[in-house]
């Protein structure tokens, strides 16, 4: 199992970015997958996460109407597209596989890091 | 929902036990046994050390054990090693697929 992502950089307040995470050695469109970030220094906080199918979808109050969540099954792949950034939006954003069978985390990527600041 | 509460740090020498604890609420912890345990280190991605309060993933020492009572679970790592350095932060769902993460805990191998 693999994880990569990809898409972090530094971006101005009100600025977008999008986020991708490439997935490999399992059948992607059978699990849940979710993004999870950690500000620098801070603890982890689930940001969002997608059904296998794409039809479910969740986001923390924090980002709910600036983040959308989507994926590509036929590609692999999972987006986070992240709107109206704000400085406390900086952290590494982690995709992480959600357990087949329980409320848990089983596979994370390396992390990429988002920096929101003038 | 609020953060799972967690010691800041415990520490122990080697081959010592230690116990870290994560106090939740009757919503979260203590509602259901969907508490897992993840380990990090400096610079690097977490990764699950318990799931389901206490099993563990393929791969994860016998040493990392979990349980749980009432709103507080914890997490005891048996014969301290110095690779066992690290932060760790327990997680719990909480209902309508939605979790929480606790405070985090330092465990430093003296």
């Amino acid at each position: 199992v693999q994880l990569v992502e990809s898409g972090g950089g530094l971006v101005k307040p009100g600025g977008s970015l999008r986020l991708s995470c490439a997935a490999s050695g399992f059948t992607f469109s059978d699990y849940y997958m979710t993004w999870i970030r950690q500000a620098p220094g801070k603890g982890l906080e689930r940001v969002s996460y997608i059904s296998s199918s794409g039809t479910y979808t969740y986001y923390s109050d924090s980002v709910k109407g600036r983040f959308t969540i989507s994926r590509d099954n036929v590609k692999n792949s999972l987006y986070l597209q992240m709107n109206s950034l704000r400085p406390e939006d900086t952290a590494v954003y982690y995709c992480a596989r959600v357990h087949a069978s329980s409320y848990s985390f089983d596979y994370w990527g390396q992390g990429t890091l988002v920096t929101v600041s003038t | 929902q609020s953060a799972l509460t967690q010691p800041r740090s415990v520490s122990g020498s080697p081959g010592q036990s230690v116990t870290i604890s994560c106090t939740g609420t009757s919503s979260d912890v203590g509602a259901y046994n969907y508490v897992s345990w993840f380990q990090q280190h400096p610079g690097k991605a977490p990764k699950l050390m318990i799931y389901d309060v206490t099993k563990r993933p393929s791969g994860v020492p016998d040493r990392f054990s979990g349980s749980k009572s009432g709103n507080t679970a914890s997490l005891t790592i048996s014969g301290l090693q110095d690779e066992d350095e690290a932060d760790y932060y327990c997680c719990s769902y909480a209902g309508s697929y939605t979790g929480v993460f606790g405070t985090g805990t330092k465990v430093t191998v003296l």
